[in-house]
């Protein structure tokens, strides 16, 4: 069945630093790979989207890395302040046309001053 | 703009009780998105709209029901609640326009207790 793994322990790093998250999935050729942001009580929001065919895309501080080889992301916070802290989800969609979405667990990034 | 609004924002139940989940959404988008998040599982989808009239199953369907009578409303419902349905339920729309290459965009969730 299709799986996406995550880090499941809480990635903790001083200010300054640049964070990098991974994202591991198998059984699955995706089209398109979305990252979300999710603060404590709230709904996820949307970071950046990058499609199979496409290796890195760059957002402000953010940037993400696809490898369907190794079917992987990494998903990079450069300049990490505290106010980044929060739970980064990743998640697949597949060709469909349905707009569906497999997400992965999340992990919990904590960005300390 | 509101984006999407669920209502409750929170709810408890007692087992065999029912009760509908409300999701509006004002960007016009097609499609729509019923969501449970239960610790350490990340977000299951429920059932899942393409537009006006339609529904579908998505990967953890049984105990609930969906209809989409209006483009704008996605109502969740419980018809006999059970307490392993107790989890938060997140809503989302996305613009069924330019096919993949949107995001999805959420409601803050309701937090439903079962006892």
């Amino acid at each position: 069945s299709q799986k996406i793994e995550q880090n499941s322990e809480a990635l903790n790093i001083q200010e300054g630093k640049t964070a990098t998250l991974t994202c591991n999935y198998t059984n699955y050729s995706p089209a398109y790979l979305q990252w979300y942001r999710q603060d404590p009580g709230r709904g996820p929001v949307f970071l950046l989207l990058i499609r199979e065919n496409e290796k890195e895309k760059r957002k402000e501080r953010l940037k993400v890395t696809f490898d369907t080889t190794l079917k992987q992301s990494l998903f990079h916070i450069t300049a990490s302040q505290p106010a980044d802290s929060a739970t980064y989800l990743c998640a697949l969609e597949g060709s469909s046309n349905t707009g569906k979405l497999i997400f992965g667990q999340g992990t919990t990034l904590q960005v300390k001053p | 703009n509101a984006g999407v609004t669920q209502t409750p924002k929170f709810r408890v139940l007692k087992t065999g009780q029912s009760m509908t989940l409300l999701c509006a959404q004002d960007m016009n988008h097609e499609y729509m998105y019923w969501y449970r998040q239960d610790p350490g599982m990340g977000l299951r989808l429920i059932h899942y709209s393409v537009g006006e009239g339609t529904t579908a199953k998505g990967e953890v369907p049984d105990g609930y029901n969906v209809s989409r009578l209006k483009k704008q409303n996605f109502l969740l419902g419980l018809e006999s609640a059970a307490p392993s349905q107790t989890s938060v339920y997140f809503c989302a729309s996305k613009d069924g326009l330019f096919g993949g290459e949107q995001p999805q965009h959420f409601g803050d969730g309701t937090r439903l207790s079962i006892l």
